[in-house]
């Protein structure tokens, strides 16, 4: 089976709760950050994103709020269901050299009890 | 809708054999991103092209090379393997000039090294 998340730091909530996964990020000049969804044996699959010149997008169920003053990015989804147990990676793009590229942050592993 | 195609999604190797990685963008993509994941590890960004020249390089072992053909498609090459080199292979795609850098992701090629 997959091993991603074998060694991650675990969220575990119970199913119809609110979870939320946080994130810290290095570079202050990056424009914008992604949170991915990451089940076993798939890639990253993005939920979404928010430009740096904002504080808070909204999403159907999930919420992902920035504070660039602490450098941290956190995701909210509400009523947590069984199928959002996934590893989540939160990325920030960085812009150099006149191309860009993620840089992708620790995850955390989302365990939703029934 | 057409995804980011990698082959072969399983692979096994004794050590100091040679590797490659096939990945197919989505069509229309001009960029194309390699990124390897350990166990337990967020995904640790490789190199990236750009309408088949090199954009940018990342942690990439002397021993991997890399190139995007002109149809778009991309290999990676990995050298004298190593047991080390026993991770999860993504390739990503993305349209350069979107304004935002939204990486579409492959499954995955999973490389052992025995």
């Amino acid at each position: 089976g997959e091993s991603v998340g074998l060694h991650l730091p675990t969220l575990s909530v119970q199913e119809g709760d609110n979870s939320i996964i946080n994130c810290a990020y290095s570079n202050s000049a990056s424009d914008y950050f992604i949170w991915y969804k990451q089940e076993s044996g798939k890639g990253p699959q993005f939920i979404i994103d928010i430009r740096s010149n904002m504080d808070k997008r909204q999403g159907q169920r999930v919420t992902v709020l920035l504070n660039k003053t602490v450098k941290h990015l956190s995701l909210q989804i509400a009523a947590t269901q069984p199928g959002d147990s996934a590893v989540y990676f939160c990325a920030e793009n960085m812009f150099s050299g006149g191309y860009n590229k993620l840089i992708f942050g620790a995850g955390t592993r989302l365990a939703v009890h029934p | 809708a057409a995804g980011v195609i990698q082959s072969p999604r399983h692979l096994i190797k004794e050590k100091r054999e040679t590797a490659t990685l096939k990945c197919y963008p989505i069509p229309r993509h001009d960029t194309v991103y390699w990124y390897q994941q350990g166990p337990g590890q967020d995904p640790q960004f490789l190199i990236s092209f750009y309408e088949k020249m090199q954009s940018d390089k990342g942690s990439i072992p002397d021993r991997f090379s890399a190139q995007q053909f002109s149809d778009y498609h991309s290999e990676l090459n990995m050298s004298s393997l190593e047991l080390g080199d026993s991770a999860l292979y993504f390739c990503a795609s993305s349209l350069r000039f979107t304004g935002a850098n939204v990486l579409t992701f492959g499954a995955g090629s999973r490389l052992t090294v025995l």
